[in-house]
């Protein structure tokens, strides 16, 4: 499959501290998504990133992809204890249908 | 606008009994998907709707059936529960296309097969 797979699994930070979590995956792709799951609720989407595109930003978070690596990061800057939350990559497949596969995630403590 | 609603929030079956999770969305959205979430696993797709009318098979569809009952609701259904299908069940919709696929959840139900 497909599947991305981020590293690390957990992750655990000081408040204002700067979190970076990776992704990779398996084949060609035209987008890669973030999103965020808090504790016991469902996921949100954060970002996401067109193959073109190599950085993007979007308030504390910073996104860069590398498809010559295959590889995917997400970096939250000043983390603050509400950043608490698994956070997980996905990318498309199937062509125009819109399915996502998601990797397992990196579970993010953000300590106060 | 409520965005994706799901019932119920928790469940517990007896092997054998079955049950329809049911899933509503009030964005116009043509496509929405079931998924499964178990620890350490990740999001599994079970079914998806790419458009009302439409259904096919995910990642991990055995033991399941779905109904696009019109474009706001899309359930699934287990005919025979098995305590495998212990989970958490996500329902997500988006817009149809590539370029903005970007998926809305909803807040999951809990299923315990005993």
């Amino acid at each position: 499959s497909q599947q991305g797979e981020e590293d690390p699994q957990a992750l655990s930070i000081q408040e204002g501290e700067n979190a970076t979590m990776n992704c990779s995956y398996k084949t060609s792709i035209n987008n890669l998504q973030w999103y965020r799951q808090n504790s016991g609720r469902g996921l949100v989407h954060l970002i996401l990133i067109r193959s073109n595109e190599r950085e993007k930003h979007s308030g504390r978070l910073r996104v860069t992809l590398d498809t010559s690596k295959k590889s995917s990061s997400l970096l939250i800057t000043a983390s603050r204890a509400a950043d608490t939350a698994s956070y997980f990559c996905a990318t498309p497949y199937g062509g125009a249908t819109n399915k996502l596969i998601f990797g397992t995630g990196t579970l993010l403590a953000v300590q106060p | 606008n409520a965005g994706v609603t799901q019932t119920p929030k928790f469940q517990v079956l007896k092997t054998g009994q079955s049950m329809t999770l049911q899933c509503a969305q009030d964005m116009n959205h043509n496509s929405m998907y079931w998924y499964r979430q178990d620890p350490g696993m990740g999001l599994r797709l079970i079914y998806y709707s790419a458009s009302e009318g439409t259904t096919d098979k995910g990642e991990v569809p055995n033991g399941y059936n779905v109904s696009r009952l019109n474009k706001r609701e899309f359930s699934l259904r287990l005919e025979s529960a098995a305590p495998s299908q212990t989970s958490v069940y996500f329902c997500a919709s988006s817009t149809q296309g590539t370029r903005n696929n970007e998926q809305f959840f909803g807040p999951g139900t809990r299923l315990t097969v005993l």
